[in-house]
């Protein structure tokens, strides 16, 4: 079954400090893979998206990921966090081409960022 | 502004209330979905509309109706809801239907009590 898997639950990092969050997923293809944040009380907002090409897509708020096929996987990045980026991520794999359930968006638990100032 | 809005924000009902969840997209898409948010576990997909069908049903209690009078709008029909059903309830719209990128409301805040 396809799965997404956020290993971390909560990251604190310093203000200024690089930020990396881990994504991995289990698929049978490659699917189209998202990365939303959510601050608290409100809905989420999407960073950035993949969907073929360049494996490196630059996202809003200066965020990128990484699409590494061999390894599965799916990391957001940002080199200099600010404390405004204090909020929870999710990664979410979809595939429009399959015509049934299987394709529907499929979120991680979230992985919840701190940042210390 | 997010092109999909959500009301009420909060909702407070007892078990025996009947109340409803409405959600309006502007972006003229053509897929809505209800998600629940609870803590501790990933977003859970409800229902699926897509050109105004229902496409999905992820085994959700008949106590959760939904209804999609047309492209635009959403409703989530609640009725004789139990503790466990307190959670934010999201709504979302995507152009291209399920798998692809899709746009969230704020939600609403439900709480049974």
């Amino acid at each position: 079954a396809q799965s997404v898997t956020q290993p971390d639950i909560h990251i604190t990092v310093s203000e200024g400090a690089s930020l990396e969050l881990r994504c991995n997923y289990s698929y049978g293809a490659t699917p189209y893979l998202f990365w939303y944040v959510q601050s608290p009380g409100q809905g989420l907002q999407l960073l950035l998206k993949y969907f073929s090409g360049d494996t490196l897509v630059q996202g809003i708020k200066g965020f990128e990921a990484e699409f590494k096929r061999s390894q599965s996987s799916f990391n957001l990045r940002k080199p200099s966090v600010h404390w405004s980026d204090a909020a929870e991520y999710f990664c979410a794999v979809g595939d429009p081409l399959d015509g049934g359930s299987q394709g529907n968006l499929i979120f991680g638990k979230g992985t919840k960022l701190s940042v210390k100032p | 502004e997010t092109g999909v809005t959500q009301t009420p924000r909060h909702l407070v009902m007892g078990m025996t209330n009947k109340k409803s969840l409405k959600c309006e997209q502007h972006l003229g898409h053509n897929a809505m979905y209800w998600y629940k948010q609870s803590a501790k576990k990933p977003l859970e997909l409800m229902f699926v509309y897509n050109f105004k069908e229902q496409t999905e049903n992820n085994s959700v209690p008949s106590r959760f109706s939904p209804e999609c009078p047309n492209s635009s709008h959403l409703f989530l029909h609640l009725h004789t809801l139990q503790p466990e059903d307190s959670a934010l309830y999201l709504c979302a719209s995507s152009q291209e239907g399920p798998g692809t990128e899709a746009f969230f409301g704020q939600g609403t805040r439900l709480t049974v009590v």
